[in-house]
């Protein structure tokens, strides 16, 4: 149990385009969906926490304008980078959990991004 | 913020041997994982263990809550071991929306 995909795995694209990602809980309704970086042997960085319903709480030093997230149901959230630049070039790996205040958060396999 | 340190930070060792990885953190928390990332990036949960000890086959992890220091235990080492271990948390203070602090990893390579 506790599945958490996204989509798509990997993508390419050109500077100045945008690209949504979706997160997606197969098995479980997702209180909570929280977006996560990781550049190339580096560790995870938290980039938002989304919530169903309400607008997201982005960490400090992430464009919320850049970086839309949307939490459209309890089993789906999308990051979509607008105007990707090559600096946005970065694997992007989304979590979600079922309980409220606390708990296992399971992770998705993660999406790889290159702009070029 | 909260400060997640890990240590070793590379590894290598010999298939059979075993390992202790040391995950330190400096406040309270309600929330810790250890997870293997393996080469595809993919994040293994290994153990949701705030406090106390678990066991999972090979595996074991103890987190001691007072002290702010958790341990990953690998027995009898295998050569699909390899790959990087992180510890994170969740501090108390966030109400459980605050997401998880990664420490920046234990690099462990099993060589057969």
């Amino acid at each position: 149990g506790a599945v958490v995909s996204q989509h798509p795995s990997r993508v390419i694209c050109k500077s100045g385009t945008s690209v949504k990602i979706e997160c997606r809980s197969l098995d479980f309704q997702a209180t909570t969906m929280f977006w996560y970086r990781q550049f190339p042997k580096q560790s995870l960085m938290l980039m938002a926490t989304s919530n169903e319903g309400s607008k997201a709480t982005y960490e400090q030093g992430v464009e919320k304008d850049k970086f839309l997230i949307n939490h459209a149901s309890l089993t789906l959230s999308t990051l979509t980078v607008t105007s990707a630049h090559p600096e946005d070039s970065s694997f992007y790996i989304c979590s979600a959990r079922e309980a409220v205040g606390g708990g296992t958060q399971y992770f998705g396999p993660g999406t790889r991004l290159l702009v070029l | 913020g909260i400060q997640v340190e890990q240590s070793p930070p590379d590894l290598i060792l010999q298939e059979g041997a075993n390992s202790t990885l040391r995950c330190n953190f400096s406040d309270s928390v309600n929330n810790l994982q250890w997870f293997h990332q393996n080469p595809w990036g993919q994040l293994i949960n290994l153990f949701y263990i705030p406090s106390g000890t678990k066991q999972n086959g090979r595996l074991s992890a103890t987190t001691v809550a007072t002290e702010r220091y958790s341990l990953l235990y690998i027995s009898s080492s295998q050569t699909t071991d390899s790959g990087v271990y992180f510890c994170a948390v969740e501090t108390i203070f966030g109400g459980g929306a605050d997401g998880l602090t990664f420490g920046k990893g234990t690099h462990l390579i099993i060589q057969p």
